[in-house]
């Protein structure tokens, strides 16, 4: 069946270190993977995406990267900063040609100054 | 820059009360979704809307749940007889149409149930 999952599901990191989060998927058909950041008690906010044609990419501080033989991708955030705590989500399509996204679980991610 | 808006932000309502979320998609959009997220946890689908019919629907919306979209503009959720385990926060989404993929997602309507 379709899943997403996602690890870890909380990181701490200090201020400037990066951080890295993983997902992987089984439906081989997904091409679309979508990273959202979400803030407590607001929506979730696009902030990357990548299309299975491509293996990266990048946007200032953040990038994803996508292993469509392993069937997963992962979000990196350099030079990370107290505003980059939120919960990250990584998401990707169904098979069923609707569009609906299936997420994974989240992870709570803690930049310390 | 065009956002998706709900209506109310936040419903408190008794257990075996009808409820109505509203939700206004970005106008240009043609495919629209409704998500729920129960506090603390992932976002689930509920149901997918496309060309005024519902296109696909999870096992979470059961026959308590319905959607219309009355107008041009407006996108509803209904659950006829809320039940506790309702309490949860509601996202609508839209996106464009095939071949564009991003979601934009509504600032959600916290719903709780008592």
């Amino acid at each position: 069946g379709e899943n997403v999952e996602q690890h870890p599901s909380t990181l701490s990191v200090q201020e400037g270190d990066s951080a890295v989060i993983k997902c992987t998927y089984s439906d081989s058909a997904s091409n679309y993977f979508p990273w959202y950041k979400q803030e407590l008690g607001k929506r979730p906010q696009l902030i990357i995406d990548i299309r299975s044609n491509v293996g990266e990419k990048k946007d200032q501080r953040i990038a994803v990267t996508l292993n469509k033989t392993a069937k997963h991708f992962s979000l990196h955030i350099t030079e990370t900063q107290p505003e980059d705590s939120a919960v990250y989500f990584c998401a990707a399509p169904s098979s069923s040609n609707t569009g609906k996204l299936i997420f994974g679980q989240g992870t709570t991610l803690q930049v310390k100054p | 820059e065009p956002e998706v808006t709900q209506t109310p932000s936040h419903q408190v309502t008794q257990m075996g009360q009808e409820v109505i979320l509203r939700c206004v998609p970005i106008s240009n959009h043609l495919y629209f979704y409704w998500y729920r997220q129960i506090l603390g946890q992932k976002v689930e689908f509920l149901v997918s809307f496309y060309n005024n019919e519902i296109s696909e629907k999870s096992e979470i919306f059961d026959d308590q749940f319905s959607v219309e979209r009355p107008d041009g503009s407006n996108f509803t959720l209904k659950i006829r007889s809320t039940k506790l385990e309702d309490s949860a926060m509601y996202f609508c989404a839209s996106r464009v149409g095939t071949g564009d993929y991003e979601q934009y997602f509504g600032p959600g309507t916290r719903l709780t149930v008592t």
